[in-house]
C-alpha cells in the first residue's frame, strides 16, 4: 500500500492564480481530510469528507473547494491564490464506523504534505 | 463544539529523564483522544490513542492517562532519547454531528543530550 499520496510536493503560485492540491489513498478509508499548518502552528481543519459525494466545511474552509467523487480521491482546489493561504496543506484519511452521536474513530493517517508559497 | 487546549508550547528535558504534555477538552461526549508525533519537515504520525472506557494505556515508554470527571488527558513518555525530540500533538474527537478531531496547538519537545 502507497497509504495517503500527494502532489505536487512543493508550488509557488502567484496571487490570484489557481491550482489543486491532489490527495489520494489506497487503504479503502471513508473519511479523508485537509489540513494547513501554519509555521510553527497547529492543524486546521479547511474540509473533511465521510464518504464519496459528501463534504463539509472544517474550522478554515474560505478561499477552498473540495469534492469527493471517489473513494479513494480528495482534491482541494484553490480558486484566487492569496498570501495568507501560504503554509503546507495536509490530507488525511481514516476508517471510522457508526453514525453521528456514536462514531467510533480510528487512526488517521497523513499523506506527506504539500508546500505552498503565494507570492 | 470541541475545543483542546495543550500545555506546554514547548518543553526542554535531560535525556533520560521523563517528560510530560497536557491537554483539556471541552466536549464532555468525546470519546477518543489520540496523539501525533511530528518530526521536523515530516507528517505527523500517531504514537498512541486512548478511548474513554479506559483510564491508562502504556505502550513502551509512552504512555496516555485518561480523566473524564476533569476533561483533561495527559502523555508521558519516559526515558527519553535524543529521537523523541519532535512536536507533539493531542487530539479529541467531535462526537456529535461532527465526525472530525479538533487538535491541540502542539508541544515543542527538546531532548538535551
Amino acid at each position: 500500500n502507497a497509504g495517503v499520496t500527494q502532489t505536487p510536493k512543493f508550488r509557488i503560485l502567484k496571487i490570484g492564480q489557481s491550482m489543486t492540491l491532489q490527495c489520494t489513498q489506497d487503504m479503502n478509508h471513508n473519511y479523508m481530510y485537509w489540513y494547513r499548518q501554519d509555521p510553527g502552528m497547529g492543524l486546521k481543519l479547511i474540509y473533511y469528507s465521510v464518504g464519496a459525494g459528501i463534504t463539509d466545511k472544517g474550522e478554515v474552509p474560505n478561499g477552498y473547494n473540495v469534492s469527493r467523487s471517489t473513494t479513494e480521491d480528495f482534491p482541494l482546489r484553490l480558486e484566487l491564490a492569496a498570501p495568507s493561504q501560504t503554509s503546507v496543506y495536509f490530507c488525511a484519511s481514516s476508517y471510522s464506523v457508526g453514525t453521528s452521536g456514536s462514531i467510533r474513530y480510528n487512526e488517521q493517517f497523513f499523506g506527506p504534505g504539500t508546500r505552498l508559497t503565494v507570492l | 463544539g470541541e475545543n483542546v487546549e495543550q500545555h506546554p508550547s514547548t518543553l526542554s528535558v535531560q535525556e533520560g529523564d521523563s517528560a510530560v504534555i497536557k491537554c483539556t477538552y471541552s466536549d464532555s461526549a468525546s470519546n477518543y483522544f489520540p496523539w501525533y508525533k511530528q518530526e521536523l519537515g515530516k507528517r505527523p504520525q500517531l504514537i498512541i490513542d486512548i478511548r474513554s472506557n479506559v483510564g491508562e494505556k502504556k505502550d513502551q515508554r509512552i504512555a496516555v492517562t485518561l480523566n473524564k470527571t476533569a476533561k483533561h488527558f495527559s502523555l508521558h513518555i519516559t526515558e527519553t532519547q535524543p529521537e523523541d525530540s519532535a512536536v507533539y500533538f493531542c487530539a479529541a474527537d467531535d462526537s456529535f454531528g461532527n465526525e472530525k478531531l479538533t487538535f491541540g496547538t502542539g508541544t515543542r519537545l527538546t531532548i538535551i543530550p
